[in-house]
């Protein structure tokens, strides 16, 4: 069956070191997105991408970069890690044409 | 931008009652709606979505959810609860036109007690 994963599952770090977190989908899936979960927000867009080389700036992008080099992964960095970058990360993705989003288990990164 | 307004953040209930989850969007064109559920320590899935057509949309677990244009809502009902249901429910919408990006609403926390 089809999938999305997401690894680690937790992870924890210091400040200021970079730390990249994977997601990878057998959907064959053109869109691939990233979220963070904080408590009283929801669920806030990082970056986004519709394709290989294709990559956007969602609504809270700073310290954060993405590459797409195919169209199963979509890694996630964080350049320099902060203490307000402690969340739990959701990778999804989504077929051309469709608009729901298939969601991975999540990371959950401490930042110490 | 478009906004998502989840009009609770915690909802309890007793197991077998009747739930409504409120959900209300701000647009003036033309939109689809999703609603999607996260239990504890995992992913969202998704409930049930409304793209067109019938503005009463029927999901999994029993849960549907009405589409109301002119109060720009889009509220989730079940008409008896369990207490597996117990999980973090979320409304989200995308805006018409060539994006695939979707907005989430706060969530809603349910809480099913026996």
């Amino acid at each position: 069956d089809a999938e999305i994963t997401q690894s680690p599952r937790h992870k924890i770090t210091e400040t200021g070191r970079q730390v990249t977190l994977a997601c990878h989908q057998t959907w064959n899936h053109n869109n691939m997105f990233w979220y963070r979960q904080d408590l009283g927000h929801g669920l806030r867009l990082i970056h986004y991408s519709y394709g290989v080389q294709d990559t956007n700036k969602g609504e809270v992008s700073d310290g954060y970069s993405v590459s797409r080099s195919n169209t199963e992964d979509l890694p996630l960095t964080l350049e320099s890690a902060a203490s307000s970058q402690t969340s739990v990360y959701f990778c999804a993705s989504s077929g051309q044409g469709a608009y729901e989003q298939y969601f991975g288990p999540g990371t959950r990164l401490t930042v110490t | 931008a478009q906004s998502v307004t989840q009009l609770d953040s915690q909802v309890p209930v007793f197991e077998e009652a009747p739930v409504e989850l409120r959900c209300n969007y701000s647009s003036s064109v033309s939109v689809y709606l999703f609603w999607y559920v996260q239990y504890p320590n995992q992913g969202l899935q998704l409930l049930l979505k409304y793209l067109s057509g019938s503005t009463l949309v029927k999901g999994i677990n029993g849960f549907e959810a009405e589409f109301n244009k002119s109060q720009t809502s889009f509220h989730l009902r079940k008409p008896s609860v369990h207490i597996s249901d117990t999980a973090e429910y979320f409304c989200a919408v995308k805006k018409g036109g060539s994006n695939y990006k979707l907005t989430f609403g706060k969530g809603t926390l349910l809480t099913v007690n026996p």
